[in-house]
């Protein structure tokens, strides 16, 4: 399985924006590119997924670049809901998705 | 998002007991779904990937005879701890998944539960 590499932790004020960075230069091409968040005790909360293209949806903003061997997760406006661990991870639907140990953010009020 | 259930939410039990756990997907058809598990301040760590009507593919070192998995339809998949041990004490995480359509490309989890052996 293709890895990822995240930093380990980031802070960020509340209401400023959050760009948090992966690394996957190892990347397949059929390999989506897919963000979750987890909270203490809860499971994973799907946050964006993308192939190539960037997207945007409600939560976040995915920014790929151009030879796919790195993506950004962007928080338009960091709340303190949005603390907690991000994970970025390769795979698709049907194919398994193994986890690194993801950026802990952490937001300031 | 997709809504993928998970119940029981917690559950306390004795050691040498089984117990189950039932993972749903509410709002579309999974044909695969995944079983983790993660111990504190750790990461996820697949246990188990089962497409349904066939018999699940377990990771190494994962005890097929210990922990059952069925997933006898599009919607639902169970994963039976057999004669649980305080070893066995975690958090449970499932996940499901489906090519193609609205739902496709991505896997969506359950809120997960929380094992403790006594």
């Amino acid at each position: 399985d293709a890895k990822t590499t995240q930093p380990n932790s980031m802070e960020s004020n509340e209401e400023e924006p959050v760009h948090l960075p992966c690394n996957h230069s190892t990347i397949s091409g059929t390999d989506y590119i897919h963000w979750y968040r987890q909270l203490p005790s809860q499971g994973p909360e799907y946050v964006i997924h993308g192939l190539t293209s960037n997207v945007n949806n409600r939560m976040a903003s995915l920014a790929i670049a151009e030879d796919r061997k790195s993506s950004t997760l962007i928080l338009h406006r960091a709340t303190l809901r949005d603390a907690a661990v991000y994970y970025c991870i390769l795979g698709g639907s049907a194919r398994q998705l193994t986890f690194g140990s993801g950026t802990q953010l952490t937001v300031l009020p | 998002g997709a809504v993928v259930s998970q119940h029981p939410s917690r559950v306390i039990c004795k050691s040498g007991t089984s117990v189950k756990i039932e993972c749903r997907s509410l709002d579309f058809q999974a044909t695969t779904m995944f079983w983790y598990r993660q111990f504190p301040k750790k990461s996820l760590m697949l246990m188990a990937t089962s497409n349904e009507g066939s018999k699940a593919t377990y990771e190494q070192g994962v005890e097929k005879d210990k922990f059952l998995i069925n997933h006898a339809s599009l919607t639902l998949s169970t994963l039976t701890v057999t004669s649980a041990h305080p070893e066995d004490s975690s958090f449970y995480i499932c996940s499901a998944g489906t090519s193609g359509g609205l739902r496709g490309d991505t896997q969506y989890f359950g809120p997960g539960t929380r094992l403790t052996v006594l």
